[in-house]
């Protein structure tokens, strides 16, 4: 079964710095999708980047990027000029092809004023 | 535009009572849908989906079932509430760019 695993119980960053969260997951198939969702204090899961497999190039959306190194299956989230709003538990998680998504246990990003 | 409406947003409810919560998708046919479940501070387990009308599949052997009795309607249910079934609940669904999910359910059960 695949599994995923988020290391960082917790992590803080001073706004405006840039932090790395890290993610590894096990699979055995070459197809698939990985995800970093944000959940503030609300609990509403939001997307915040997917990566396909397939792709070698990282994705990016805007202050997101992620850094992934399929061999190692390793996906991490940098997230650029901290903000206070991206103060959150942050999920990795893995989908085969829309079957399912399976989640890492989270990172809680606490953001330093 | 597609969303998602999952209801009531807060449930208290007494040890062996029943349990409905309902999650309907609006803007899309033949969705996959999901039901998570989130015990305080811990990551999302998944309970069951479905791939289309009457299709369930379960992940983890519970006190829940569900059920989808329409395309766009997906049914949590339990007989008698136990206080380890207390936690958040998401419905999900998924589309072109991933998985959307609804605002939650917070369930105590006391």
């Amino acid at each position: 079964a695949q599994t995923v695993t988020q290391s960082q119980p917790e992590m803080s960053v001073q706004e405006a710095e840039t932090v790395t969260l890290s993610c590894t997951y096990d699979t055995s198939e070459s197809d698939y999708y990985l995800f970093w969702y944000k959940q503030p204090p609300s609990r509403q899961m939001i997307l915040v980047i997917r990566q396909e497999a397939y792709k070698q190039q990282n994705a990016t959306e805007n202050r997101f990027s992620v850094n992934f190194q399929k061999a190692a299956k390793s996906f991490s989230l940098k997230i650029s000029d901290s903000q206070l709003g991206d103060a959150a538990m942050y999920f990795c998680a893995y989908d085969r092809l829309a079957q399912k998504l399976v989640f890492g246990q989270g990172t809680r990003l606490t953001i330093n004023p | 535009s597609q969303t998602i409406h999952q209801w009531p947003a807060t449930l208290v409810q007494p040890v062996g009572s029943p349990l409905s919560l309902e999650c309907t998708v609006e803007g899309t046919s033949n969705p996959n849908l999901y039901w998570y479940r989130q015990a305080a501070g811990r990551g999302l387990q998944l309970l069951f989906y479905s791939v289309g009308i009457g299709q369930i599949s379960s992940e983890v052997p519970q006190n829940l079932s569900a059920s989808r009795p329409q395309d766009r309607q997906f049914i949590l249910s339990s007989k008698k509430l136990l206080l380890s079934d207390s936690g958040f609940y998401l419905c999900a669904w998924t589309g072109a760019y991933g998985y959307t999910f609804g605002s939650g359910t917070r369930l105590t059960v006391v």
